[in-house]
């Protein structure tokens, strides 16, 4: 069964704007890690948050985490057209580096 | 480095018959696994390995073996192909068993079985 839901399904924006991705999970976890996919492509690592985590910064990436609420925010400030692709998050619940992955969120930047 | 690398991208299989999908990795890492993503339904876990000799199931392993020879190649073999294991289908690698590392993902092979 999947883990994580991922909020929304779609999300379209303008170039510029900025893009929120929610993930709720539902065991407890001991990383978040969320990943990208360009169509037809495989996945690319983006970030990791450890489980005593509450926030972490990659660029112009912004992660956050309440284990409390088992969720997970994905923010991608000033979006551009080639942060066009799916973002997922996937969690790791015994640091087995089994990745439980959430259905994913279809982000469209139009330029 | 070539990073993780699958073949073939692309293969069609009539029902019953058997193939293996070939994965391989030139980073030495210990970790490797594979995954099913299917439309709606993200990515779920077939079989992991944590090193060479060690293999494990994972979410949805029946109708595929596996086996870990060597640290470099991760095989995923369908015995007898059904219709539901059409999907596209990604290996992974990281470098050791601890959930603290990154996953590195092959390009895919998309299967088509009819």
């Amino acid at each position: 069964s999947q883990q994580g839901e991922e909020d929304p399904q779609a999300l379209s924006i303008q170039e510029g704007e900025n893009a929120t991705m929610n993930c709720s999970y539902k065991t407890s976890i001991n990383n978040l890690q969320w990943y990208r996919q360009n169509s037809g492509r495989g996945l690319v690592h983006l970030i990791l948050i450890r489980s005593n985590e509450r926030e972490k910064h990659s660029g112009r990436l912004r992660v956050t985490l309440d284990t409390s609420k088992k969720s997970s925010s994905l923010l991608i400030t000033a979006s551009r057209a080639a942060d066009t692709a799916s973002y997922f998050c996937a969690t790791d619940n015994g640091n087995t580096g089994k990745l439980i992955f959430g259905q994913g969120t279809t982000l469209q930047v139009k330029p | 480095n070539a990073g993780v690398t699958q073949t073939p991208k692309f293969q069609v299989l009539k029902t019953g018959q058997s193939m293996t999908l070939q994965c391989a990795q030139d980073m030495n890492h210990e970790y490797m696994s594979w995954y099913r993503q299917d439309p709606g339904m993200g990515l779920r876990l077939i079989h992991y390995s944590v090193g060479a000799g060690i293999t494990d199931q994972g979410e949805v392993p029946n109708g595929y073996n596996v086996s870990r020879s060597t640290t470099e190649d991760f095989p995923l073999r369908l015995l007898s192909a059904a219709p539901s294991q059409t999907s596209v289908y990604f290996c992974a690698s990281k470098e050791g068993g601890q959930g603290l590392d990154e996953q590195y993902f092959g390009p895919g092979t998309r299967l088509t079985v009819t």
